[in-house]
């Protein structure tokens, strides 16, 4: 049973272009949350989708960030017109439905230059 | 608003101790609690889930306990060994009243350990 996978594993862009990161989660798990981890700084959560879904997105800036989980395929994280402050490892992970473990992915490393 | 703070921030012993790592949170009203393992570079290893009903779980040389009234958390780590070595993390998921509901986590920042041969 594969884990939580994301990919690529490390991402490097210059300012302005748009960063995609795509995360397959665990079999048999609906529910796909993504994370950022500032170097130095505790995980902050993101957004919270279930399939075709947004469930809680509070955690995402408002404006160039967004997700999607479609019905076929993986998760995407998609960040447009990245900047520097963007620089940080984005992380993915999945659970079954209730009160159930959340399980990581190796997390997509972004890089802005 | 739900805050999770982890002490140490780093620790460093000699291969065979036992030792302890801290986290407090400020909102009991939590569903449950869990730590993970992450080693440098890479994603996250959950280690072991307290449940808010619960008062610890055991896995091996790891023992965790969960004291909801008073927002601590313990991670007891027997007989350390060098490739115990890597960054614990503690986080919360808040409970319904706390805030509204949430799937999110609240994650502490951590406690870097070094266990030396």
């Amino acid at each position: 049973n594969a884990g939580v996978m994301q990919n690529p594993r490390h991402l490097v862009r210059r300012r302005g272009q748009e960063a995609r990161l795509r995360c397959s989660p665990m079999k048999g798990h609906s529910h796909v949350y993504w994370y950022r981890q500032l170097p130095e700084e505790g995980l902050k959560f993101m957004v919270y989708l279930q399939k075709e879904n947004i469930i809680d997105e509070s955690g995402m800036p408002k404006e160039r960030f967004s997700a999607e989980f479609p019905k076929e395929g993986p998760s995407i994280l998609r960040i447009q017109q990245v900047v520097r402050g963007d620089s940080a490892a984005y992380f993915c992970a999945s659970s079954r439905p209730g009160n159930s473990p959340l399980h990581f992915g190796n997390g997509t490393r972004l890089t802005v230059t | 608003k739900q805050e999770v703070t982890q002490i140490p921030a780093a620790l460093s012993v000699p291969e065979g101790e036992n030792l302890v790592l801290n986290c407090s949170f400020t909102d009991s009203a939590i569903y449950n609690l869990q730590w993970f393992r992450q080693d440098p570079g890479k994603g996250l290893t959950s280690l072991l889930l307290i449940q808010s009903s619960q008062r610890e779980q055991t896995s091996g040389r790891l023992n965790a306990s969960l004291d909801k009234s008073s927002g601590r958390s313990t991670l007891y780590i027997a007989a350390s060994q060098p490739g115990d070595s890597a960054t614990y993390l503690c986080a919360v998921r808040p409970g319904r009243d706390s805030q509204g509901g949430s799937e999110k986590l609240v994650f502490g920042k951590g406690t870097k350990l070094t266990v030396n041969p």
